[in-house]
């Protein structure tokens, strides 16, 4: 089955500055890879998604790449912000059933 | 609010004791999922249910018994629990399963603490 691992664990970056969290995946046959955030008390969130027909998308200061050669993908946050702080999860899942599988998450501080 | 509400939020519960846990979505969604959320440990896939029906046990122990009387409803019933039961337990909906998944809304979780 599919297996997603997740780099850093932590992240501490100071505001203003880029984070980059990176992911890879086992199973070549997925195709869609979301990125969730989960802030304290809350249950994770959707905040951007790409399929593998397409290597990058952005949304404001959030963008997501993919390599579907190296079966790997990252979030990159530009001009980070207090609001930023909260844990990271990446996954992936495929046509084939019904399963989406998480990476570990990442926990990212922002730094004053 | 992301339109999926669990309750309760909190429950510390004996090894001996039976509970449920429940989730109500209003997003008109046909597929429920339980999660498991462990301190570092990935999301835990437990269960899947499409248009009322299991689509996805993921080796759950049957001391976790699921319950899905419609689509917007889900719960889960805890009994004989064991301390390292204690975690975050994520309720999620989304439109379909499979090709169909799109995005999962996940309600607040409930905490539980197996005494």
């Amino acid at each position: 089955g599919e297996n997603v691992e997740q780099h850093p664990s932590t992240l501490s970056v100071q505001e203003g500055d880029s984070a980059v969290i990176k992911c890879t995946y086992s199973d070549s046959a997925s195709n869609y890879f979301p990125w969730y955030k989960q802030e304290l008390g809350k249950g994770p969130q959707l905040i951007i998604d790409i399929r593998s027909n397409v290597g990058e998308k952005k949304d404001q200061r959030i963008a997501v790449t993919l390599n579907k050669t190296a079966k790997h993908f990252s979030l990159h946050i530009t001009e980070t912000q207090p609001e930023d702080s909260a844990v990271y999860f990446c996954a992936a899942s495929g046509n084939r059933d019904d399963k989406i599988i998480f990476g570990k998450g990442t926990r990212l501080h922002i730094l004053p | 609010e992301t339109g999926v509400t669990q309750t309760p939020r909190h429950l510390v519960m004996g090894m001996t004791n039976k509970k449920s846990l429940k989730c109500e979505q209003h997003l008109g969604h046909n597929a429920m999922y339980w999660y498991k959320q462990s301190a570092k440990k990935p999301l835990e896939l437990m269960f899947v249910y499409n248009f009322k029906e299991q689509t996805e046990n993921n080796s759950v122990p049957s001391r976790f018994s699921p319950e899905c009387p419609n689509s917007s409803h889900l719960f889960l019933h805890l009994h004989t629990l064991q301390p390292e039961d204690s975690a975050l337990y994520l309720c999620a909906s989304s439109p379909g399963t499979g090709a169909n998944t799109g995005e999962l809304f996940f309600g607040e979780g409930s905490r539980l603490t197996v005494l």
